[in-house]
């Protein structure tokens, strides 16, 4: 069990430009979520995912949004078009099936120029 | 839905005096709840949940937490602090039933521990 793992760790981007984040959870953890967190905020919910399936989505989640999780393994966030609203830390979190609490990966930090 | 309020944005605190960071939710259905501490430029970790049984749940680094269901309160405690406590303290709470189990957290209490 290596834990919750996120990739990049810090990411610089021109306004406009498009965006991806990793995020591998760990392995038996069937259910993920994405949050976003500002400065001198708590996390904020982006979306939830069940194995593979995206079954919760936050009003946050603009269309510039998309996340994915294909296998029901690793997830994918990207940010489209991005603008500086979007400078956050993007947090990537697991859980096992049951609510015993969750797994948080160090997140990926994103400045948008 | 649930909603969460800590409090205090900041605490400051000396070195071994003790501390408490309180915490209090909304919610219209029950819930678990969680304290996770965040270090500078790191994700959360779990310092202690509340998921039935005792009210008064400890961590393994000397922080416990009280259940108030009538007061629908989890305030934080510590009864000797540490200059390594200094930390991002979030409450938290989901849904005991659903599925999808989604926290809500709190805005955050920095705690400040000062020699």
């Amino acid at each position: 069990d290596t834990g919750v793992s996120q990739d990049p760790r810090h990411k610089i981007t021109k306004r406009g430009q498009n965006v991806t984040f990793r995020c591998d959870p760990i392995s038996e953890h069937n259910r993920l979520y994405w949050y976003r967190q500002t400065l001198g905020q708590g996390p904020e919910f982006l979306t939830y995912f069940q194995n593979e399936a995206q079954l919760e989505k936050s009003r946050l989640l603009s269309d510039r949004f998309s996340a994915e999780r294909p296998k029901g393994s690793f997830s994918t966030l990207e940010i489209q078009r991005t603008e500086q609203g979007d400078s956050a830390m993007y947090l990537c979190a697991s859980g096992p099936g049951s609510n015993y609490g969750y797994t948080f990966g160090s997140g990926t930090r994103l400045t948008v120029v | 839905a649930q909603s969460v309020t800590q409090l205090d944005s900041q605490v400051p605190v000396f070195e071994e005096a003790p501390v408490e960071l309180r915490c209090n939710y909304s919610s219209s259905v029950s819930v678990y709840l969680f304290w996770y501490v965040q270090y500078p430029n790191q994700g959360l970790q779990l310092l202690l949940k509340y998921l039935s049984g005792s009210t008064l749940v400890e961590s393994i680094n000397g922080f416990e937490a009280e259940f108030n269901k009538s007061q629908t309160s989890f305030h934080l405690r510590k009864p000797s602090v540490h200059i390594s406590d200094t930390a991002e303290y979030f409450c938290a709470v989901s849904p005991l039933a659903g599925g999808s189990y989604i926290p809500t957290f709190g805005r955050g209490t920095s705690l400040i521990v000062h020699p």
